[in-house]
């Protein structure tokens, strides 16, 4: 069965440090999403991508997070500089196109210490 | 932005049904129920989603009230690996629909 990658799958970074992600969507997945999940609560959209074009990036905080989906593929979510509070898991989960079920990665655990 | 209210927690007897509850009093017409479940530390899986009727796959079974304001989730025989927290979502838009997660509810299958 198809599966969205994700990697790294553990990240300690220190404070200001950058740090990035990487997704891999399953093949032929149109709409890309990432979401962070903070211990003990319900992930959040960060951004939702379709094909290379974001489509929602309202939660992002832009002063310090970046996503990009060049060639509509896969996506990178990038964080300069972490803080403390950035401490999370970052999931990204494809789906066919808008309107279709959503598949999760397993997930990327940030520490920011 | 959640849409649904669920319990934060119940727990359910390994072979027994585990029925978990969810409440969008405020769906509309055309917003889909999912539901999600997620295992400690993995990306959460999905089970099963619905409109209006009722529906059953090898997972669960989703049964929909007829007003559409609240549904039930139904794990036919839970087993130990069944404890997870599970999320009911309501899927909002018409275009470039968005899948918000409250805090679910954390199942504890017991032996």
């Amino acid at each position: 069965e198809a599966e969205v990658a994700q990697s790294p799958r553990y990240k300690i970074t220190e404070k200001s440090q950058a740090v990035a992600f990487w997704c891999d969507p399953i093949s032929g997945h149109a709409t890309l999403y990432w979401y962070r999940q903070i211990l003990g609560q319900g992930p959040e959209l960060l951004v939702q991508f379709q094909d290379e074009s974001v489509v929602d990036d309202s939660q992002l905080p832009k002063d310090r997070f970046s996503a990009e989906r060049l060639k509509g593929v896969d996506s990178t979510l990038k964080i300069q500089p972490a803080e403390l509070g950035d401490s999370a898991m970052y999931l990204c989960a494809s789906s066919w196109g808008d309107g279709n079920t959503i598949y999760f990665g397993e997930g990327s655990w940030l520490t920011v210490v | 932005d959640a849409k649904t209210t669920q319990p934060p927690s119940m727990d359910c007897a390994e072979g027994r049904a585990a029925n978990l509850p969810c409440n969008h009093s405020t769906i509309s017409g055309n917003e889909y129920v999912y539901w999600y479940r997620q295992i400690h530390s993995q990306g959460p899986q999905y089970i099963i989603h619905g409109l209006k009727n009722n529906e059953t796959n090898e997972m669960a079974s989703l049964i929909i009230t007829e007003d559409r304001k609240s549904s039930t989730l139904i794990l036919p025989h839970a087993t130990l690996r069944d404890t997870a927290v599970y999320y009911c979502i309501v899927r909002v838009g018409y275009n470039f629909n968005k899948f918000y997660f409250g805090s679910g509810t954390k199942l504890n299958v017991k032996p």
